[in-house]
């Protein structure tokens, strides 16, 4: 059965550190990995990543894929009070699965 | 781009009420996923259409639940009778292919059974 596991489960950081989030997966035909940012309400895209090694990178966000080892990672540098939220992930083989995210809280 | 509109933003019910959600896709967009999201299960697929067509109905918890497409501008999520275990909140989202393109999510409807 197809399956997406994200840690940690929650985090709890100071405003400036830096923060890695993990996404590892197993899934059939695999195509395409995805994260998302979710506040109090609908997620919102940040990054789809297909091919390993390619760093895709957006302000202080940045993720990479390894398709070898079949994870992910989501970095944010710098973390602010606005990046608390939980960071969902995604894979799609024959459907989206989304992991059950992580909770990033950051303290001012 | 009005994005992915779903109705009603929040309902509240009695059990045994039936309950109709709905959603609009962006214009274009020939997939259409329903998600429910709760705090012990995260974001389940229940169901998903490609041009109108129901493709994958495995994630539906149980006969109680239909969906349905009648054309690419609109969805409609039913349970019927409704229970107070399927309080959650139901997301639509919707994309232009699959896997190689992004899923866009409406802001979801909250559902509260009693």
């Amino acid at each position: 059965e197809d399956k997406v596991v994200q840690s940690p489960l929650s985090l709890v950081v100071h405003e400036g550190d830096t923060v890695t989030l993990n996404c590892s997966y197993e899934v059939t035909n695999f195509r395409s990995l995805l994260w998302y940012k979710q506040e109090k309400k609908a997620p919102t895209f940040l990054f789809m990543l297909t091919s390993s090694g390619i760093e895709k990178k957006s302000g202080r966000l940045s993720s990479i894929l390894d398709k070898k080892e079949l994870f992910s990672i989501l970095n944010i540098t710098a973390t602010q009070t606005g990046d608390s939220a939980v960071y969902l992930c995604a894979v799609f083989g024959y459907k989206y699965i989304f992991g059950t995210g992580t909770r990033l809280k950051v303290l001012a | 781009d009005a994005g992915v509109i779903q109705s009603p933003r929040h309902e509240v019910t009695e059990m045994g009420q039936e309950v109709t959600l709905r959603c609009k896709p962006i214009s274009g967009h020939d997939y259409l996923f329903w998600y429910r999201q709760t705090m012990m299960r995260g974001l389940e697929l229940l169901i998903y259409f490609n041009n109108n067509v129901p493709i994958d109905d495995s994630g539906m918890p149980e006969d109680r639940f239909s969906a349905k497409m009648p054309n690419a501008s609109f969805s409609t999520l039913k349970i019927q009778p409704s229970e107070p275990r399927d309080s959650a909140v139901y997301f639509c989202a919707s994309s232009f292919g699959t896997g190689v393109s992004p899923l866009h999510f409406g802001n979801g409807t909250r559902l509260t059974v009693t």
